[in-house]
């Protein structure tokens, strides 16, 4: 079965840690993206990648990095400079163009600080 | 600058009734919408798209509406069941490699 595996389903971080939270799709995507949800606020675009070894900051890329090393894997790593951690984030993988066939999403990682 | 909008954060309606969830958008470079369904703790899934140059899309019980010149879609779901109580997110692409999202509307079918 294709699918997009998102690991683990939730994460807790001491303050000034910084964790990596897995993704990947066997769906043969070339994109890749990284959303955080808030409550009221929506998916919001952390980072995303088109192609193997490149990858673009979206629009709240502070405090996050991203690595693109296979086409399959796609990890973001919450660093301690990201000021307000705690949220729900999801990963997701697309054909491009996007178009009408729009994203795959995981099930999501739920981080929260403690 | 919120290029996608939808500004009711939640609708309440009962069980055999019509829903109709709204959207606004700002770009008129947005080739494509989506509606996605979400349910809590889970990720969204594909509900329904439109094209920009169509003005209706019909799956099942799912009808999608654009009007190009008011930049307002909307998604109207009939008959409403409980199980569509759910987060419904609006979305747009550019012609490119990336969705912009709507806030999300929480919709509840009550029996």
């Amino acid at each position: 079965d294709g699918g997009i595996t998102q690991s683990p389903k939730y994460l807790f971080r001491k303050e000034g840690q910084n964790v990596t939270l897995s993704c990947e799709q066997n769906l043969n995507h070339d994109a890749m993206y990284w959303y955080r949800q808030d409550p009221g606020q929506g998916l919001r675009l952390i980072y995303y990648s088109q192609i193997v070894n490149d990858f673009q900051k979206g629009d709240i890329a502070e405090g996050y990095s991203v690595s693109r090393e296979k086409k399959e894997s796609f990890p973001l790593t919450v660093t301690s400079a990201q000021k307000n951690p705690t949220a729900f984030y999801l990963c997701a993988s697309s054909i491009l163009p996007v178009a009408s066939h729009g994203y795959t999403f995981g099930s999501g990682t739920r981080l929260t600080v403690v | 600058d919120q290029q996608v909008k939808q500004n009711s954060p939640s609708l309440s309606v009962q069980e055999g009734r019509i829903s109709i969830l709204n959207c606004d958008y700002t770009n008129s470079m947005f080739d494509y919408f989506l509606w996605y369904k979400k349910y809590p703790a889970e990720g969204p899934t594909f509900l329904i798209s439109i094209s920009s140059i169509k003005d209706k899309n019909e799956d099942g019980r799912f009808t999608v509406f654009l009007n190009k010149s008011a930049k307002h879609l909307s998604l109207h779901i009939v008959p409403s069941q409980p199980g569509d109580s759910a987060v419904y997110f609006c979305a747009a692409s550019d012609r490119g490699s990336r969705l912009t999202f709507g806030e999300g509307t929480q919709l509840t079918v009550n029996p």
